[in-house]
């Protein structure tokens, strides 16, 4: 089945403890882009990638990292300066050309705080 | 710059009666306009696209949509509702030009379907 995979479903980070969260895709597409989603407050941009080693920061990168070595992967790393990182964490792929360009989303992993 | 509001945070409504989700955006230009769903622990998952074709958009499960310029609304309907329809739907607008697809979503409005 062609999708995207986020791993794990559920996170759970200490304090001053970097986590990470996996995003693959093997729908071939060249963009992908983390959100964050918080209760009424829909969903915000962290990082986007376009393409392979190359991505740009969103509205809310501070306190996240990411990397794109691969096509088909584009990890998410917390780090211990994001002071409030409980929330539920969407990846999402597109092919990344066009204004009718139709992000397609992961099932989300939810990180909480210990 | 593009947005997108949608009026309402919370709409409940009981099964077998119609469904009005409201979105009206704000852009200098005519724009594409999406509706996603959301599943409750789901990711999203489009559900229709205006893209300057027809005025009169339709969607999986049922749902459409109708952009209207010049009340600059993309409001979501249903005829009748039913209980897999309980979710969290966001109006989206995607950027106006330029190669990245940054989305700009609405809010979101929860839709409540009781018996």
């Amino acid at each position: 089945d062609g999708g995207i995979t986020q791993s794990p479903k559920y996170l759970f980070r200490k304090e001053g403890q970097n986590v990470t969260l996996s995003c693959e895709q093997n729908l071939n597409h060249d963009a992908m882009y983390w959100y964050r989603q918080d209760p009424g407050q829909g969903l915000r941009l962290i990082y986007y990638s376009q393409i392979v080693n190359d991505f740009q920061k969103g509205d809310i990168a501070e306190g996240y990292s990411v990397s794109r070595e691969k096509k088909e992967s584009f990890p998410l790393t917390v780090t211990s300066a994001q002071k409030n990182p409980t929330a539920f964490y969407l990846c999402a792929s597109s092919i990344g050309r066009g204004r009718e360009d139709i992000q397609y989303f992961g099932a989300g992993t939810r990180l909480s705080v210990l | 710059a593009q947005s997108v509001t949608q009026l309402d945070s919370h709409v409940s409504v009981s099964e077998g009666t119609p469904v009005l989700l409201r979105c009206n955006y704000s852009s200098s230009y005519s724009p594409s306009l999406f509706w996603y769903v959301q599943h409750p622990n789901k990711g999203l998952q489009l559900l229709l696209k205006y893209t300057s074709a027809a005025t009169l958009v339709k969607g999986i499960n049922g749902f459409e949509a109708e952009f209207k310029k010049s009340e600059t609304s993309f409001h979501l309907t249903k005829p009748s509702a039913h209980m897999s329809d309980a979710a969290e739907y966001f109006c989206v607008v995607p950027p106006g030009s330029g190669t990245a697809s940054k989305l700009t979503f609405g809010t979101g409005t929860r839709l409540q379907v009781t018996l």
